[in-house]
Parts: C-alpha cells; sequence; structure tokens
C-alpha cells in the first residue's frame, strides 16, 4: 500500500521558485514528512524534515497543513544543479525506530 | 569526513550465484538502513539494524536474503542463488541516532546485475 503519491515530473526554469506536493492521506498521528533529493548513480539526500505547520532550512520549506494529509516542499530560485529526482516519504514509528517509505518520486527538470 | 561507503559498487552474477554487499556507515552511527532500489523506483526499505541487533527484516524479499552488522559497525546484505529479478542498486543508509529520525545518510549503493 503506497503511503505516498506525487507528480510524476516537473519542468522549471532557472531562478524559479519551485513547489512539489505531495498527498499523504493515509498517515499516521505519530508519522514524519522527510524529503530526499537524489542524483543518478548517487544514493538519496536529507533535504527536509517536519511534522506540522512550516520548517524551513538553508536549502527548502516544508509546508503541512494542519491535517497533515499533503505537504509541500519548496525551493527557491532553482538552478540547473536542482535537477534531480524528490522524494517525499513518511516515517512510521514501529517499535523504538522508524520505518521510511519511498514513492516513486518527482523528477524535477531545470531548464536554463 | 568519510560518508557511507559501500563494495563493490557494481557487481555482475550468474543466475544461482551467491553475491555478499558491504555497507561502512559513519562512525559511531547507531542505526543502519539497507533499501532496494529499482530502475527507476524509490528506495524499498529492506532491513533496520540498532548497533548490532537487527530489529526489523519485514522487508527482505525472500530468506535467500539475509544481512549482518555482528560488531555494530559494518554490515554485510547477503543474497543467496541469485535471481534475475534481484537486479537492482542496493542502498545503506545509518544514522546518528537510534530511531533512524535524524538525517539518513546514504551510501552511493552497489548495482547488482544477475544475469
Amino acid at each position: 500500500l503506497a503511503k505516498t503519491t506525487q507528480p510524476i515530473s516537473m519542468d522549471s526554469y532557472e531562478g524559479q521558485e519551485v513547489n512539489i506536493t505531495c498527498s499523504h492521506n493515509n498517515i499516521a498521528t505519530n508519522d514524519y514528512i522527510t524529503w530526499y533529493q537524489q542524483f543518478p548513480s548517487q544514493g538519496p539526500r536529507f533535504i527536509i524534515q517536519g511534522y506540522k505547520t512550516k520548517v524551513t532550512n538553508e536549502v527548502a520549506s516544508l509546508f503541512i497543513p494542519a491535517d497533515r494529509k499533503s505537504s509541500t516542499l519548496s525551493l527557491p530560485r532553482v538552478s540547473l544543479s536542482d535537477t534531480a529526482v524528490y522524494y517525499c516519504l513518511v516515517g512510521e514509528p514501529v517499535d523504538n525506530f522508524n520505518k521510511f517509505y519511498f514513492g516513486s518520486g518527482t523528477k524535477l527538470n531545470v531548464k536554463p | 569526513g568519510a560518508g557511507v561507503s559501500q563494495s563493490p559498487r557494481y557487481k555482475v552474477a550468474k543466475r544461482g550465484q551467491d553475491v555478499a554487499l558491504r555497507c561502512d556507515p559513519i562512525s559511531g552511527h547507531v542505526s543502519l538502513f539497507w533499501y532496494q532500489q529499482a530502475l527507476g523506483q524509490g528506495p524499498e526499505f529492506l532491513t533496520y539494524f540498532q548497533n548490532e541487533a537487527q530489529l526489523d527484516k519485514s522487508g527482505l524479499p525472500s530468506d535467500r536474503f539475509f544481512a549482518e552488522r555482528p560488531e555494530g559497525s559494518v554490515s554485510t546484505l547477503k543474497i543467496q542463488r541469485t535471481q534475475q529479478e534481484d537486479s537492482a542498486v542496493y542502498l545503506c543508509a545509518s544514522s546518528l541516532d537510534r530511531d533512524g529520525l535524524e538525517t539518513q545518510y546514504f551510501g552511493p549503493g552497489t548495482r547488482l546485475l544477475v544475469l
């Protein structure tokens, strides 16, 4: 059972703000929402994580509405190097650790 | 500093062969995860270690898959009698905390091709 749903692909231009929305209708009370970036032939790289409302770090913002059934990753002023696959995932607490469910990801293509 | 390393980076095996994939996590990291990533898909959870204890192996596809982390650092994922459907990238990740909620640092993966 897929935990998250994302658009398959998105196009953008350099300098634009990009928002990638993910739906996770079955998110549980204790689940966290995490976003990863992956380039070809590399492992995923952590971008940002949140539980509710808004989280911001030096590379992105994460917006989570009150019902937590969706989340939006916001990348300000993208560059060509941001072309990658972005994964939204939920972390499900199981005993004393968390299991993470990756979806199929969103392929972001940034054009000059 | 050194990140998560995996070896070999590429492995070609004949169907029926056994393979062993190695993961060197970041020193001091408590949690270690193995994932399988098929072409064009997101990573899928295989198994999880907290130090040397394997707390969850529910994602292992069959009893041909076996993972260990005997001293709580280096981990090995072993696949016995490989099949073509085992062809994928195998990713290892480690995190400093006990429950994996902190940043998971991924290695580059081992690309396995079973002929």
